[in-house]
């Protein structure tokens, strides 16, 4: 069975600063999707970023990108000049691209952006 | 447009009664799915269907009950509520018949509170 890990319970980052969040993951499959998710205080849970196995190039949105080290199992995400909005938990997710395609969690990153 | 709508967004009731919460979406996809979040943010599915069939009955009390009448809704149904059952309950769909790469849209959440 997979299992996602979000070693951070909580980050703080310095507003304009760089912040990288960590997840690592463990498949037997060769072809799935990860993501990251932001839930802020109002609790929706808010897209951030997919990255496509089979792709080596690490995928970017805007201030949002990831490094995924697929033979280390590894899918970090960096927060480049960290804005008070970005405060808020991060999950990231596994999914499978066979069977159910439900999504496997992490446990979550609380990250907290200092003024 | 609300895309992925749940209604109550609270809902507070005491042990032993039975309540329910829906979900719609308009997104036209052909799979919708519940999740549970608990205290401690972890977030877990519960069920998921597909075209109203139920393709995911993971290991949830037999007090859940999930409905679906068309592919649009998905309804939770919950009897004999106990405090356990205190949670942020999410719907979330998918357009899984399309393949690749296609995360969740999830609604707003529904916290239930079991005194």
């Amino acid at each position: 069975a997979q299992t996602v890990t979000q070693s951070q319970p909580e980050m703080s980052v310095q507003e304009a600063e760089t912040v990288t969040l960590s997840c690592t993951y463990d498949t037997s499959e060769s072809d799935y999707y990860l993501f990251w998710y932001k839930q802020p205080p109002s609790r929706q849970m808010i897209l951030v970023i997919r990255q496509e196995a089979y792709k080596q190039q690490n995928a970017t949105e805007n201030r949002f990108s990831v490094n995924f080290q697929k033979a280390a199992k590894s899918f970090s995400l960096k927060i480049s000049d960290s804005q008070l909005g970005d405060a808020a938990m991060y999950f990231c997710a596994y999914r499978s691209t066979s069977g159910t395609y439900k999504y496997i969690f992490g446990t979550g990153t609380r990250l907290k952006v200092l003024a | 447009d609300t895309a992925v709508s749940q209604t109550p967004k609270y809902l507070v009731t005491q042990m032993g009664n039975d309540k329910s919460i829906k979900c719609e979406q308009n997104l036209g996809h052909d799979t919708m799915y519940w999740y549970k979040q608990d205290s401690k943010k972890f977030l877990k599915i519960m069920f998921s269907y597909n075209n109203k069939e139920l393709i995911i009955n993971e290991t949830v009390p037999n007090r859940f009950s999930p409905k679906s009448p068309d592919k649009a809704h998905l309804n939770l149904h919950i009897n004999s509520l106990e405090l356990g059952d205190s949670a942020v309950y999410f719907c979330a769909s998918s357009q899984v018949s399309a393949g690749r790469g296609y995360g969740y849209t999830f609604g707003s959440g529904t916290r239930l509170t079991v005194v």
